[in-house]
């Protein structure tokens, strides 16, 4: 069955320092897609990637980047020098391709970035 | 990007009022997702709709019910409100691409508080 993880309930960090949220799934698909979202205080979940089964290129998007390996069902986040502004919660999520786009979400990781 | 909206984003309203949860997305999306999140916990889906007059529950067990008669309108109803109800339900629309391709914009939520 498809099943995401996140072991780290919550993280607390001193603004500036480099943080990893880690993410690990189970499927039995080959084709799929995976997702993190960033929930901040006010409760929406904004979209920050999608990433597809195929594609296993690292992605770099200004302070964040992804590492993406198949061989360890993994999907970590990282924040580089990280920001208050960054304190939220972070999910990760799976896409399988016979479920209609379906979502399966990991538990969150709350991160706190103090100043 | 999708521009999604729920109303309203607070409700305190006591035991056994029937209230409905409106979420609206101006972007023409075939797909409509109602998650309910209780504070700090995972999201959980509780219906999704695949366009006009499509259907369908989650996986979580949900008391409340929805309709999709116009493909922009997903709204929420509980007939009968109870403390247990007491969460967050957050609304998502997402564009048919297939095989689980699509990706999930969210709104911003709305918090319900059941006395």
């Amino acid at each position: 069955a498809q099943k995401v993880t996140q072991a780290q309930t919550e993280i607390s960090v001193v603004e500036k320092e480099d943080v990893t949220l880690d993410c690990v799934y189970e499927t039995r698909d080959t084709t799929y897609y995976l997702f993190w979202y960033k929930q901040p205080p006010s409760g929406e979940l904004v979209f920050l990637i999608r990433r597809n089964s195929f594609d296993e290129q690292n992605e770099i998007s200004g302070r964040y980047s992804w590492n993406f390996q198949k061989s360890t069902s993994s999907f970590n986040f990282t924040i580089t020098a990280s920001q208050v502004v960054d304190s939220a919660v972070y999910f990760c999520a799976l896409s399988e391709e016979n479920q209609g786009g379906k979502l399966i979400f990991g538990q969150g990781t709350e991160l706190s970035v103090k100043p | 990007e999708a521009d999604i909206y729920q109303t309203p984003r607070y409700l305190v309203i006591g035991t056994g009022k029937k209230i409905t949860l409106e979420c609206s997305q101006t972007m023409g999306h075939d797909k409509m997702y109602w998650y309910q999140q209780d504070p700090g916990m995972e999201l959980h889906l509780i219906h999704y709709s695949y366009g006009v007059n499509s259907t369908e529950k989650g996986d979580l067990s949900s008391e409340s019910t929805v309709s999709r008669i116009r493909t922009e309108h997903f709204p929420l109803t509980l007939e009968s409100a109870r403390p247990s109800h007491t969460s967050q339900y957050l609304c998502a629309s997402s564009e048919f691409k297939g095989q689980g391709r699509e990706t999930q914009y969210f709104g911003p939520g709305t918090r319900l508080l059941v006395l």
